[in-house]
């Protein structure tokens, strides 16, 4: 059974930087994007953007652009979300996915972030 | 961006009823690359349909997706108390991806 596994909790404070994780199997790795897909009570979900981890292609939602940063470590076999300066509004839970012609059909277990002073 | 509109916002039902909920899109999906999911707090979304029709692995009969174009439907033919969530349309047809805001089937 294929998995994608996130990194733990987050609690953050405005301003501060985080980068959270999601380990992927090598062939999802090499043959398949991942997205990430943001979850909030009020907004339901919100579409991030993909990365292509074997080249590093991507493309962001024009709502998330300059706002996160995706990227891949090939050696662990695992992307990353960052922010680089948090704000109360990124509270949320986010989802990284496997994303092909199937759709999003695999889904990490999601990761909760709170920004709170 | 392609905006995809779902109705109703709430859809009040009980278990062994039909369910019809509705994806509006604001332009043509293209490859008819349009995918349902359900969502219950606390867990992961799950793929229930891609490709406007295709239902996806593992997923019971009871659910249908419908549709081309711009409309389409997914039907939960004989509603189970397990079936009582929010649902979301997707389309990932172009480059940039979007949700539906949702519908949530509820308890009646």
């Amino acid at each position: 059974e294929v998995q994608l596994v996130q990194s733990g909790a987050e609690v953050k404070k405005p301003g501060e930087s985080l980068k959270i994780s999601c380990k992927i199997p090598r062939h999802t790795f090499t043959t398949y994007w991942i997205g990430w897909v943001r979850q909030t009570p009020g907004k339901g979900l919100e579409w991030m953007g993909i990365i292509f981890p074997a080249d590093s292609d991507m493309r962001y939602s024009p709502s998330f652009q300059g706002q996160v940063a995706f990227s891949v470590d090939r050696s662990k076999s695992t992307a990353y979300l960052q922010w680089s300066s948090l704000k109360a509004s990124d509270t949320a839970t986010y989802y990284c996915a496997r994303s092909g012609v199937l759709g999003m059909d695999v889904w990490g277990q999601g990761t909760t972030v709170t920004v709170s002073s | 961006e392609i905006v995809l509109t779902q109705s109703p916002g709430t859809l009040s039902l009980s278990p062994g009823e039909r369910a019809t909920l509705s994806c509006r899109a604001s332009q043509s999906v293209s490859g008819n690359y349009l995918a349902w999911f359900q969502h219950k707090p606390g867990l992961a979304p799950r793929l229930l349909i891609h490709g406007a029709s295709s239902r996806a692995t593992g997923i019971p009969e009871r659910f249908s997706g419908s549709g081309s174009g711009t409309d389409f439907i997914l039907t939960i033919s004989r509603l189970e108390p397990e079936d009582f969530a929010v649902y979301y349309c997707q389309q990932y047809g172009v480059s940039t991806y979007t949700f539906g805001q949702g519908t949530k089937l509820e308890i009646k």
